[in-house]
Parts: C-alpha cells; sequence; structure tokens
C-alpha cells in the first residue's frame, strides 16, 4: 500500500458527460501527479500540484481541469466526455516540488465511456 | 526521439531464476534520476527502485537490482530468484533536470514467470 488513495476505482459513464476523480496524497506530501494510462498513448503525465498551486502541466486536455484543496486532496475534473478518454488514471505523490522524491501511485481510477 | 525506450514487449522466465529487463534512455541533462515501476495485473503502480544520475554505485533494493551504464545510457533491471508474483508488467521511468516535475515512462515490458 503507497499510502495514496484514489476514489472511484472505477467510473462507467456515457459521452458528453463530467466526472470527478478524487486522489488523497501520502500523509505529509505537497505535491500531486495526475498521469494517464491508456493502451494507445501508454503513460503520460497530465498535471502537477504543489500545496495547492498549479506547478507543472504535460498532455492536459483543455477539457480536463484539476485542483488542490487545502488539505491537500486533489480533485480531477473531466468535461465534455469522449470514447478516447476511456483509460486508467493515475495520482501519485511526493514530499516535494519536483526534482528530488520518488513519486508514489494510488491504486488508480478506472474511466469507461460508452 | 523516445526519452525511454524498452525493446523487450514480453519476457518468460523460470521460478527461482535471475531476468534482466532491459531500459534505454535518452537526454542531454547531467541531472536525471530513473525509476522501475511494477504494475501486476490489479493495475496499481507500485516503485521497485530509484537511480540517480550522480549515483557511483548501482541501486539494489532485496532481489531488485539496477544495471546503470552511464555511458551507453541504459539502466537494465535485473530480479534474481524470480517469484511467481513477479508476474506483471514493468515501466522504466526517468525525471530530466533539477526541477523537474514529471515522470516519462516507457512502454513496459511484461514478464512472466514459469513455475
Amino acid at each position: 500500500d503507497s499510502g495514496v488513495t484514489q476514489t472511484p476505482k472505477h467510473l462507467i459513464t456515457a459521452t458528453g458527460q463530467r466526472v470527478t476523480l478524487r486522489c488523497s496524497p501520502r500523509s505529509g506530501d505537497l505535491s500531486v501527479y495526475w498521469y494517464q494510462q491508456s493502451l494507445d498513448q501508454g503513460l503520460q503525465f497530465l498535471i502537477q500540484y504543489y500545496n495547492g498551486e498549479e506547478r507543472a502541466k504535460g498532455n492536459i486536455l483543455e477539457r480536463f481541469s484539476a485542483q488542490q484543496f487545502p488539505d491537500l486532496h486533489s480533485e480531477l475534473n473531466l468535461s465534455s466526455l469522449e470514447l478516447g478518454d476511456s483509460a486508467l488514471y493515475f495520482c501519485a505523490s511526493s514530499g516535494d516540488s519536483g526534482g528530488g522524491e520518488t513519486q508514489y501511485f494510488g491504486p488508480g481510477t478506472r474511466l469507461l465511456v460508452l | 526521439a523516445q526519452k525511454i525506450t524498452q525493446t523487450q514487449p514480453g519476457m518468460f522466465v523460470q521460478e527461482k531464476e535471475a531476468v534482466t529487463l532491459d531500459c534505454t534512455y535518452d537526454t542531454s541533462d547531467p541531472s536525471y534520476g530513473l525509476f522501475w515501476y511494477k504494475q501486476p495485473s490489479s493495475g496499481e503502480m507500485i516503485f521497485l527502485i530509484y537511480q540517480g544520475s550522480y549515483d557511483q554505485q548501482n541501486a539494489t533494493e532485496g532481489r531488485y537490482s539496477l544495471n546503470f551504464q552511464k555511458a551507453r545510457k541504459s539502466a537494465n533491471l535485473v530480479i534474481s530468484a524470480s517469484q511467481l508474483g513477479d508476474s506483471a508488467m514493468y515501466f522504466c521511468a526517468m525525471r530530466e533536470g533539477l526541477e523537474a516535475n514529471n515522470l516519462f515512462f516507457g512502454t513496459g515490458t511484461r514478464l512472466t514467470v514459469i513455475p
């Protein structure tokens, strides 16, 4: 158990809908990272938050957004969902703002868009 | 160019034998970190081992060791005394630079341990 929690574990929804994925980092970790794992794109970095502030952006679509709350949990919002958004979404956390510590991954949220 | 290349889509190993999973990387930054993660069929990503670009010695963690050859830009994972529970996908990843925030992942190698 990495100490990173993600809810829900599975999510099935329809095209055009909006969903929210939730992540709680390891105790004491200030950074939260979101990754997407899909069959065609592999594992891709989406976005990072550090202590409530956006720190880095990767291949995140404009339909997607994230935030980190004062208690350090983070939410990834996916809107106007398309079939191609079906993927495993991981949250990871680390203690630093980047370049230092190991990122520990949560169990992931498996999203299926029908 | 791909930052991380894993050329072995699948590997088989006999139980109790050692196996090497290949990983090559591409960066011009002198500061970087290399990671290996394990992804069992259940889906979670489990951190295994880390090697920093300035580390003088190869990293080891229990049955896992990293064969780091800087000049060849390779960071192969060696699993000794394979167990049935080692059957999983294995991903090599790199973090570039001192202030880097994200990991670049390879395409993974599926390891199957045969009893």
